[in-house]
């Protein structure tokens, strides 16, 4: 099947400072990405929809400034955390939906911890 | 290697119950998540197991067996809301979630 990377799978630093998760899709073209981030045992939490080539769409109480996204192609987006704080500390997950099939296909996660 | 398996899809009756299968060879297991998703929204937490056994949250259970790299998802008095992918994932020992393809559930009247 096909497959979605995260890059990394964890992270730790200093509070201010930003950091840069990246979304691979490995074998497929993806025309849409989507970020999630997750509390323990919780939902996923739908964070932004990315389109290739076009600004990401962000879901209303996730600050635009805060969690810079780019899709700058068909197989990666990235996710920016700036001035990150420890409330930021959370799993961030990406999907992928392939072009062909218009299936979604989820990355195993990036752990971020903020201290 | 890490791997997960699902059905592809499962059709059922309105009223009734189903079981949805996971297993998985995962090291460092984790725990193991079931998801509901509608089309379109973002996937929905339902259960959460890391220990041999049943747990029962309302009309819907989750199993899971360590020793036989098992787990599954039932469903009981099925309604058409149902209707809906269903995702297992194991999380490894690094916390990293390995996902199943998901469960498409088809419900009939």
């Amino acid at each position: 099947g096909a497959v979605v990377s995260q890059h990394p799978s964890w992270v730790i630093c200093k509070s201010g400072t930003s950091v840069k998760i990246e979304c691979r899709s490995l074998d497929f073209q993806a025309t849409t990405m989507f970020w999630y981030r997750q509390f323990p045992k919780q939902s996923l939490m739908l964070m932004a929809t990315s389109n290739e080539g076009s600004k990401a769409t962000y879901e209303q109480g996730v600050e635009k400034d805060k969690f810079l996204i780019n899709h700058a192609s068909l197989t990666l987006s990235t996710l920016t955390v700036t001035s990150a704080h420890p409330e930021d500390s959370s799993f961030y997950i990406c999907s992928a939906i392939e072009r062909e099939v218009l299936e979604q296909f989820f990355g195993p996660g990036t752990r971020l911890t903020v201290l | 290697g890490q791997n997960i398996d699902q059905p592809t899809e499962m059709t059922a009756t309105e009223g009734a119950i189903v079981q949805i299968n996971c297993t998985y060879q995962t090291s460092g297991f984790n725990g193991l998540f079931w998801y509901q998703q509608h089309a379109g929204e973002a996937p929905t937490f339902l259960s959460y197991n890391v220990l041999d056994g049943l747990e029962e949250k309302g009309r819907f259970s989750s199993f899971l067996s360590r020793s036989k790299g098992y787990s599954y998802l039932l469903l009981k008095e099925l309604q058409m809301k149902d209707s809906a992918s269903y995702l297992c994932a194991s999380m490894d020992s690094n916390y990293q979630l390995i996902w199943g393809a998901g469960t498409k559930l088809i419900i009939k009247p």
